[in-house]
């Protein structure tokens, strides 16, 4: 079946304006994630979806930061006012379950966003 | 607190020979720990994962790994490397219960023909 796709691959745009990043989920799975992979770093979560309830938007480093998840699918990242530091590749997973702990994530290929 | 140390940034091995990946973590709760592998412009996959079952579990390609709760450690092993190896691994903790996952800074492994 298909897997987590994101959309654009990637995004070059310049200071101050605002991006949108699209994730669509593996169909069904529950629970969506959000993490950003600055270069030579590890993965930085920033939101977590699972089903109805209310994400968890303790990762987000700031109030330009901003994502909803529309009819539990698909699911936008949004950047306003985009400064050269939030340049990095933007990662979505999804998982079926997500609140045990021990779901596995499927990642999408990621959005590499360039802030000039 | 929760979090996971890659004990290397970089291993380089020769092809054939064996691989070690370090990992120790800290949690205050029973852990899930996972190890995911990237290769160059492609997305993350997962190789293996500790659920409180075996200590030892073995994955995908060959690799295995083994929790060691005395010691806090998911070492990521392979007896012999792969050129096709080489790639970027993330050692990932998370808990039974909770959802965020923490991810190890990451290890480059380096395979020498």
């Amino acid at each position: 079946g298909a897997g987590v796709s994101q959309s654009p691959s990637n995004k070059v745009t310049e200071k101050g304006k605002d991006v949108e990043l699209r994730c669509d989920p593996i169909s069904g799975h529950t629970a969506l994630y959000w993490y950003r992979q600055s270069l030579g770093q590890g993965l930085e979560f920033l939101i977590y979806f699972q089903g109805n309830s209310a994400p968890d938007k303790s990762g987000l480093p700031s109030d330009r930061f901003s994502a909803e998840r529309t009819g539990g699918s698909v699911s936008t990242l949004t950047i306003q006012r985009t400064q050269q530091e939030d340049s990095a590749v933007y990662l979505c997973a999804s998982s079926p379950w997500g609140g045990h702990g021990t779901d596995t994530q499927y990642f999408g290929p990621g959005t590499r966003l360039t802030v000039l | 607190a929760q979090s996971v140390t890659q004990l290397d940034s970089h291993v380089s091995v020769s092809e054939g020979t064996p691989v070690l990946l370090r990992c120790n973590y800290s949690s205050s709760y029973s852990p899930s720990l996972f190890w995911y592998v990237q290769h160059p412009n492609k997305g993350l996959q997962l190789l293996l994962k500790y659920t409180s079952a075996a200590t030892l579990v073995k994955g995908i390609n060959g690799f295995e790994a083994e929790f060691k709760k005395s010691e806090t450690s998911f070492h990521l092993t392979k007896p012999s490397a792969h050129m096709s190896d080489a790639a970027e691994y993330f050692c990932v903790v998370s808990y039974t219960g909770g959802f965020k996952t923490i991810f190890g800074a990451g290890t480059r492994l380096f395979v020498k023909a």
